[in-house]
């Protein structure tokens, strides 16, 4: 099974600062990888699939980059809205796998 | 617009078994991938499983033993039973579906709402 190890646990950041996120997996997804956004009390949204594709209707701010074992999500501006749990997933291999997720806040 | 709705008792007897049902609507579940994937209290995704059109299923081999989906495509539903269930089966189930109509190992583009279900005498 696929480990992925999300970093860092809690981000803390302001309004209009950058945001960027880790995921690393313990052997080659090579690019299938996906983000999702969670906030309290609903279902995961998918904002970016095969680790840099935004996901239909998703804000050109959010954007990921990234193969084989190393992924980053970059939120270039902080809106408040953004506060959420951030999840990666990979598709690679079975069974599918999903990261611990990084919780960012917002000041 | 495509949703997914998950319905079920919200409360199970330990080693009893847990059915959940997702119903679609604004798609047809006779093309794309389906899957269970459920989130335990304050913890992350955990994947279960999926079912297609034609009742092709994968199973995650942490539960194979005790999971079973199955799909309705008269009624546009699909179906979880976890069977044996403890405490460690309290989580929010979801239904997804598969991004892509012919990828059964994918991203998940459409999630119900999630329905909590609490395993307890």
């Amino acid at each position: 099974e696929i480990v992925l190890t999300q970093s860092p646990a809690t981000l803390s950041l302001s309004p209009g600062e950058r945001a960027t996120l880790s995921c690393r997996a313990s052997q080659t997804v090579y690019s299938y990888l996906a983000w999702y956004q969670q906030k309290p009390g609903q279902a995961p949204r998918l904002l970016i699939y095969d680790a840099s594709n935004r996901a239909t209707g998703i804000p050109a701010r959010f954007s990921g980059s990234g193969s084989e074992t190393d992924f980053t999500l970059t939120i270039s501006s902080l809106e408040p809205e953004d506060s959420a749990v951030y999840y990666c997933q990979q598709r690679s291999n079975w069974p599918l796998t999903f990261g611990g997720g990084t919780n960012v806040e917002i000041k | 617009q495509v949703q997914l709705q998950e319905s079920g008792p919200g409360l199970v007897k330990p080693s009893e078994t847990l059915s959940l049902t997702c119903t679609v609507s604004g798609s047809s579940l006779s093309s794309y991938y389906w899957s269970w994937i459920r989130q335990p209290p304050g913890k992350g995704l955990d994947y279960i499983g999926y079912i297609n059109y034609s009742g092709s299923t994968y199973y995650n081999p942490s539960l194979k033993s005790r999971v079973t989906i199955s799909v309705d495509t008269s009624r546009n539903h699909f179906s979880l039973k976890l069977s044996s269930v403890t405490a460690a089966d309290t989580a929010v189930y979801y239904c997804a579906r598969h991004q892509s109509q012919w990828l059964s190992n994918d991203a998940f583009d459409v999630w119900g709402q999630g329905t909590v279900v609490t395993i307890s005498s």
